[in-house]
């Protein structure tokens, strides 16, 4: 199985102030057709996981251009430009490259 | 819109069985493959199984592989995850998602509230 390894486990961050989460993985997510399948989601507290970014750096619909995600290979990070309230919760990186898909362990975006 | 609704959690003694289900709507339910994936208490999350539009594929973790069984109706637009020899650790929250069609597949671009399961004696 891939395992996915995110940093920081935590990130306290001042409103206005920019945040980044790094997610490596233990082998390339490039697929045999050329796509690198590393998604983003985001759970805020006491909801379900959201759609934020799919292959590497596109944003899914309605999420707003502060978030961004870029990488290659094995290492991918998701940038928030200018945190907002509404940015509090967990951070997830996924591979889709191969079954069975497997998640980081989560990164916590809090306010300072 | 899109609407997936779980139901079917509870509280059941280790060894027990357990059907979820996952009402489906505001899309053409038979057109995307739809996944379980759980969440225990306080932790990440853990995917579990993915069935095909069809119904024809299937796959499953290897916490779960063998005790577990995904099905699907799509004439009543519903997903179904049956759990057999259920562990303490199966304690979670099981979500359904629905796995993007186009070009964000295979994200997982809609997800239900979820349905808590407990395992216990």
């Amino acid at each position: 199985d891939i395992v996915m390894t995110q940093t920081p486990l935590s990130s306290p961050v001042t409103l206005g102030q920019p945040a980044s989460i790094s997610c490596r993985s233990s082998q390339s997510l490039v697929h045999s057709d050329g796509n690198t399948y590393l998604t983003w989601l985001q759970q805020r507290p006491g909801q379900p996981p959201r759609l934020l970014i799919y292959k590497i750096s596109n944003r899914f619909s309605g999420v707003p251009d502060r978030f961004s995600g870029s990488g290659a290979g094995t290492d991918f990070t998701l940038k928030i430009s200018r945190v907002e309230v509404e940015d509090v919760g967990v951070y997830y990186c996924m591979q889709g490259t191969q079954f069975p898909l497997t998640f980081g362990g989560g990164t916590k975006v809090e306010i300072k | 819109q899109v609407q997936l609704v779980e139901s079917g959690g509870g509280v059941v003694q280790p060894g027990g069985s357990l059907r979820l289900t996952c009402a489906a709507s505001g899309f053409t339910f038979s057109n995307f493959d739809i996944h379980w994936v759980r969440q225990a208490p306080g932790k990440g999350l853990e995917w579990v199984a993915i069935i095909s539009y069809d119904g024809t594929y299937k796959f499953y973790s290897d916490s779960v592989k063998g005790r577990f069984t995904i099905s699907r109706d799509n004439s009543k637009t519903t997903l179904f995850l049956h759990m057999d020899s259920l562990r303490a650790e199966d304690t979670a929250v099981y979500y359904c998602a629905r796995s993007c069609g186009g070009d964000c597949y295979p994200g997982l671009d809609y997800w239900g509230q979820g349905t808590l399961v407990t395992v216990s004696s």
